[in-house]
């Protein structure tokens, strides 16, 4: 069965950081560009970042660049977040996901993990 | 960054009916588009990739048109499962993004 399981949300302050995981199951993520998607409470989704499948490229939106960093571990079949900085703003369930072709749309969403910067 | 509009924002519907939803893109986007069902408390679900493409598993009563600029999803024969909150999302640019959603209600 095709499953994404995030972990590592918390409670944090402002400033402070914090690493989300992404487990993979039913699929090798090493075949996949994979994307972060978050919500933040009452609002809308928001694409966060994508890595490609070797890592070695990688996209973020304007509000996280420079504070987030996105990363994999294909042996491991597991997605990261870095999460540097932390604002209230970035209070919100993050989702990770599949990137599939054509256009790396989003196939599988994970159950998702809640970050609360307060 | 493409700047993607939804509207209506939300919609009252009744079981049975035919709903259209229209997503916006800020610049051509050729057919790089997806649609989204989200119902609060649960993962986002992909119902149409490629604008039109129905995704497997999901119903036929839902359908997607459009390209360049213009898209919409339509849901024919609204069943009870159906009222969520309904995401367009782009792919043609980095960012990724999403139109603001609509909201389908009883």
């Amino acid at each position: 069965q095709v499953q994404l399981v995030e972990s590592g949300g918390g409670v944090v302050q402002p400033g402070q950081s914090l690493r989300l995981s992404c487990t993979a199951s039913g699929f090798t993520i090493s075949h996949y560009k994979m994307h972060w998607v978050r919500q933040a409470p009452g609002k809308g989704l928001e694409w966060v970042s994508i890595i490609s499948e070797d890592g070695f490229s990688k996209y973020y939106t304007d509000s996280v660049k420079g504070r987030f960093t996105i990363s994999r571990a294909n042996s491991k079949n597991t997605l990261s977040l870095q999460l540097t900085s932390l604002r209230p703003e970035d209070t919100a369930v993050y989702y990770c996901a599949r990137g599939n072709l054509p256009d790396l749309y989003i196939d599988v969403w994970g159950t998702g993990t809640t970050v609360t910067v307060s | 960054a493409i700047q993607v509009t939804q509207s209506p924002s939300s919609l009252s519907a009744s079981v049975g009916d035919k709903v259209s939803i229209t997503c916006r893109a800020g610049q051509d986007i050729s057919s790089a588009l997806a649609w989204y069902q989200h119902i609060p408390g649960t993962s986002p679900k992909l119902l149409i990739y490629a604008a039109s493409s129905l995704h497997s598993g999901v119903p036929s009563r839902f359908s997607g048109s459009g390209s360049g600029t213009d898209f919409t999803l339509t849901i024919t024969n609204v069943q009870p499962e159906d009222f969520a909150t309904y995401y367009c999302q782009q792919f043609k640019i980095y960012p990724f993004t999403f139109g603001p959603g609509t909201k389908v209600h009883l």
